[in-house]
């Protein structure tokens, strides 16, 4: 089975503060994605990464970036975390391609 | 750019019926990939069911169908004999361009009643 593995099931962070959500794949897979979830927005792309080092913006990269030094590992960074990124954040992992995505647990972070 | 309408927010559904949540998209995408999910209450993201542009037969897998109908730019969910445990938020989405950018729909939250 796949298993996506974000570190965190729970964050609470000050505001201004650098935040890093980690997003572990196991499955080799190429690309990875990071949304947001809020009520009633459904998911939102922040970000995805088609290959290692490789990135495109989703449909709100403000205030993020990301980073993939390693096919398995994808990072979402909060340079100077706001509270209206108080958010769940989901990572997701796949082939290439077409085909589906199978997703973490999900980080609910909380800035203050 | 692609986009994915779902226009229910929410829906009530008795138990044994069959339920339909629609899904519309748009893309200027030929080959593209149109994905249902569920996230019940505990939060995690459950794939249930994908079609493909090029695909000619409806998707099914078990209680689940696609009802895709690509003139319309329509995906379809269809849940036969709902079960106290379908109820969930359920999300279409959508995978397409260069690299596979996969983008949801807002939802829709389906409550099945006894």
């Amino acid at each position: 089975d796949v298993k996506v593995t974000q570190s965190s099931r729970y964050l609470v962070k000050r505001t201004g503060e650098k935040v890093f959500l980690e997003c572990v794949q196991d499955m080799d897979h190429e690309n990875m994605f990071w949304y947001r979830q809020d009520p009633g927005l459904g998911l939102r792309l922040i970000y995805f990464s088609y290959d290692v080092k490789m990135k495109e913006k989703g449909d709100i990269p403000e205030g993020y970036s990301v980073s993939r030094e390693k096919k398995e590992r994808f990072s979402l960074i909060l340079e100077s975390a706001s509270t209206n990124q108080t958010s769940m954040y989901l990572c997701a992992s796949s082939l290439t391609g077409i085909t589906e995505a199978f997703f973490g647990q999900g980080t609910r972070l909380t800035v203050v | 750019a692609q986009k994915i309408t779902q226009t229910q927010p929410g829906m009530f559904v008795q138990e044994k019926e069959a339920v339909t949540l629609d899904c519309t998209y748009d893309t200027s995408d030929q080959s593209y990939g149109l994905f249902w999910y569920k996230q019940p209450s505990s939060g995690e993201m459950i794939f249930l069911i994908y079609q493909g542009s090029y695909d000619e037969q409806n998707a099914t897998e078990g209680r689940y169908s696609l009802n895709f109908q690509k003139a319309r730019k329509s995906a379809n969910l269809v849940i036969s004999a709902s079960q106290l445990g379908d109820s969930a938020m359920y999300f279409c989405a959508m995978r397409g361009g260069s690299w596979g950018k996969l983008q949801f729909g807002a939802g829709t939250q389906v409550v099945v009643t006894p």
